[in-house]
């Protein structure tokens, strides 16, 4: 079963507002990545945040992670057309199993 | 995409035809992945590897095999083609041991009739 599980499934906001995507997951972890996939193209890693890190930014991406409620959420601000896409999250297990473990996603849609 | 490309982009083949993806890359990394996406799972692996013809199995190996002569190229093989593979495959690299941050291709839809 997937480690990682996205809630929404899927998030439909106007541009300009700020969305919020969550994600939990099972087992410890070493890190937890966000990764983007526009429609029809491969994924894109967008920001990452060790198990030791309570809070990391990017631009307009903010990353949250709970360590003791195993979830973490992504935070997309000031929303853009461009921002449509599925956006995933994905684990490293603390015992180093040398992959990710990707939940089912989040589709996000701006509208204009 | 990282340099990393993979062929053919699509196919379509008959159940019980042998298939084989190539993904290749050219930054010299580490570790290659396979993963299949298929609507209502995400993407979940496949086989991956961790040098050349060092591999080892995913979530979802059955039906498949791979192999790894060469750093730069990793081949998935579809030995009978059913169905039930018909997904989009995408090949990834990670060149960091610890992080395992992942760069993916473009994809390959592969329907199987």
């Amino acid at each position: 079963s997937q480690q990682g599980e996205e809630d929404p499934q899927a998030l439909s906001i106007q541009e300009g507002e700020n969305a919020t995507m969550n994600c939990s997951y099972k087992t410890s972890i070493n890190n937890l990545q966000w990764y983007r996939q526009n429609s029809g193209r491969g994924l894109v890693h967008l920001i990452l945040i060790r198990s030791n890190e309570r809070e990391k930014h990017s631009g307009r991406l903010r990353v949250t992670l709970d360590t003791s409620k195993k979830s973490s959420s992504l935070l997309i601000t000031a929303s853009r057309a461009a921002d449509t896409a599925s956006y995933f999250c994905a684990t490293v297990s603390i015992q180093g199993a040398q992959k990710l473990v990707f939940g089912q996603g989040t589709r996000l849609t701006i509208n204009p | 995409d990282a340099g990393i490309t993979q062929s053919p982009r699509h196919k379509v083949t008959e159940t019980g035809t042998p298939v084989t993806l190539r993904c290749h890359q050219t930054e010299n990394h580490r570790y290659m992945y396979w993963y299949r996406q298929d609507p209502g799972h995400g993407l979940r692996l496949i086989h991956y590897s961790y040098g050349v013809k060092d591999t080892d199995k995913g979530e979802v190996s059955d039906g498949y095999s791979v192999s790894r002569s060469k750093t730069e190229d990793f081949l998935l093989t579809l030995e009978s083609a059913t169905s039930s593979q018909t997904s989009v495959y995408f090949c990834a690299i990670t060149e960091d041991g610890g992080t395992y941050e992942q760069y993916f291709g473009p994809g390959t839809r592969l329907t199987v009739t």
